[in-house]
């Protein structure tokens, strides 16, 4: 069966601080990996995709890395604008639509 | 510029149905994979249905067989059908656009607002 386990399911830091997400695939999906932010009341955001191409647009304190099974999100310098829950989806799969349970990111 | 709206959400009783549309522009959905992925309250992303360019569809466990999607070229618009609901598809239904990097998936790159579906009596 395959799994996909996002860590933290929450976490609080303060602006400016660099914060780190992690999802991790069993069995490995090479770099089949997007991340996403979700603001309350909106849809989601195309953060990343291909676990490290930065989408348009996107500011250049988000970051992807990984390969395989493990993979992480970082935010090097966490802004009042980043508050929002962030997913990760696994799509070496058609059709696509394994989502990671989610981290809520909160200002400390 | 992209843009997916969504709309026909609302109250319905448990065993109704209901038709949920979302709009496209910016570009042609039957040159793309179009999904629907819900999200129940407080919860995490959970995905539908899929309909290709070429017309095949697919469902999650969950829906199959209550849940019918579609769409109609003229009006660049993509539908869900949902008959036989019950509480557990009380959600936030976002339509979304599918972009196939190789034959082996693609990651939607295009969500809409949203619209709430609410089963309840």
């Amino acid at each position: 069966d395959f799994q996909m386990t996002q860590s933290p399911s929450s976490l609080s830091a303060s602006v400016g601080d660099r914060v780190t997400i992690t999802c991790r695939a069993s069995p490995g999906i090479s770099n089949f990996l997007a991340w996403y932010q979700q603001k309350p009341g909106k849809g989601p955001k195309l953060l990343i995709y291909g676990a490290s191409t930065l989408q348009s647009g996107v500011p250049s304190r988000f970051s992807g890395s990984g390969s395989g099974t493990d993979f992480t999100l970082t935010i090097s310098s966490l802004q009042p604008e980043d508050v929002a829950t962030y997913y990760c989806l696994k799509y070496n799969s058609v059709p696509p639509g394994t989502f990671g349970q989610g981290t809520k990111v909160e200002i400390k | 510029e992209v843009q997916l709206v969504e709309s026909g959400g609302g109250l319905v009783q448990p065993g109704g149905s209901l038709r949920l549309s979302c709009a496209a522009s910016g570009f042609t959905v039957s040159n793309n994979y179009m999904s629907w992925v819900r999200q129940a309250p407080g919860q995490g992303l959970d995905w539908v249905s899929v309909i290709y360019s070429g017309g095949s569809t697919f469902y999650a466990d969950s829906v199959k067989g209550r849940f019918t999607i579609s769409r109609d070229n003229s009006k660049n618009t993509v539908y869900l059908q949902m008959n036989s609901l019950g509480g557990e598809d009380t959600a936030v239904y976002y339509c979304a656009r599918v972009l196939m990097t190789t034959v082996l998936g693609g990651y939607f790159d295009s969500w809409g607002q949203g619209t709430l579906v609410t089963v309840s009596s």
